[in-house]
């Protein structure tokens, strides 16, 4: 069975300040993993996937994550947090053969002025 | 291009009643997927569409049920329903049924509130 685990449900940061959003996934297969966001009172954009080939994903809005096998992890970062980065954050991983994506419980990003 | 939309956006039900929601997929997208985002968790997986097929089902009980019509929109509808069914419903599209045409597309979801 695949999951995902977000760790810590609220992340604050100052504008300007390295992102960190951690996420770490189980899969008995080599997974598809995403990352959406999510702002109030809306659906889920994709920020950035990865499926197969090149590790370190670039997405939109200057996002980019880096598949690691050994760690399980796909974490996801933005080198300088903008006040319009504030929502929740959705890790989620899925697997080639169907569309059962599994997401994890989210990550509330503050950004502070 | 029109995203994926869904109807109605806003919902209020009572205890017991049934509901029917609503959904478009993207233009020449063939699978639909449902999800139910309960406050506060991420979404929760409850069924998969493809060719009018049921393609996958989470774990969800038999009150909720879904069809996929030959335009590839699809219904999602809950029957007696319960105060922990409140949630936001979101509906997702992709070309087709597996992981290789990812990503899912959503739409802004239908929110359910149940008195």
């Amino acid at each position: 069975a695949q999951s995902v685990t977000q760790l810590g449900s609220h992340v604050s940061v100052s504008e300007g300040a390295l992102v960190l959003l951690r996420c770490n996934y189980s899969s008995s297969v080599p997974p598809y993993l995403f990352w959406y966001v999510q702002y109030p009172n809306q659906g889920l954009q994709l920020l950035l996937k990865y499926t197969t080939g090149a590790t370190l994903v670039k997405g939109i809005n200057g996002f980019e994550a880096e598949f690691k096998k050994s760690e399980t992890s796909f974490h996801l970062t933005k080198p300088s947090a903008h006040m319009s980065d504030a929502a929740e954050y959705f890790c989620a991983v899925t697997k080639y053969n169907n569309n059962d994506m599994r997401f994890g419980a989210g990550t509330r990003l503050t950004v502070k002025p | 291009d029109a995203g994926v939309t869904q109807s109605p956006t806003h919902l209020i039900k009572t205890r017991g009643q049934q509901v029917t929601l609503r959904c478009s997929p993207i233009s020449g997208h063939k699978s639909v997927s449902w999800y139910q985002q309960v406050l506060g968790q991420g979404p929760q997986f409850i069924f998969q569409y493809y060719e009018k097929e049921e393609r996958g089902r989470g774990n969800f009980p038999d009150r909720f049920s879904a069809r996929q019509f030959p335009n590839y929109s699809s219904e999602l509808n809950v029957n007696a329903l319960l105060l922990g069914d409140s949630a936001l419903y979101l509906c997702a599209s992709s070309p087709s049924a597996t992981g290789e045409s990812q990503p899912q597309h959503f739409g802004d979801g239908t929110r359910l509130s149940i008195l």
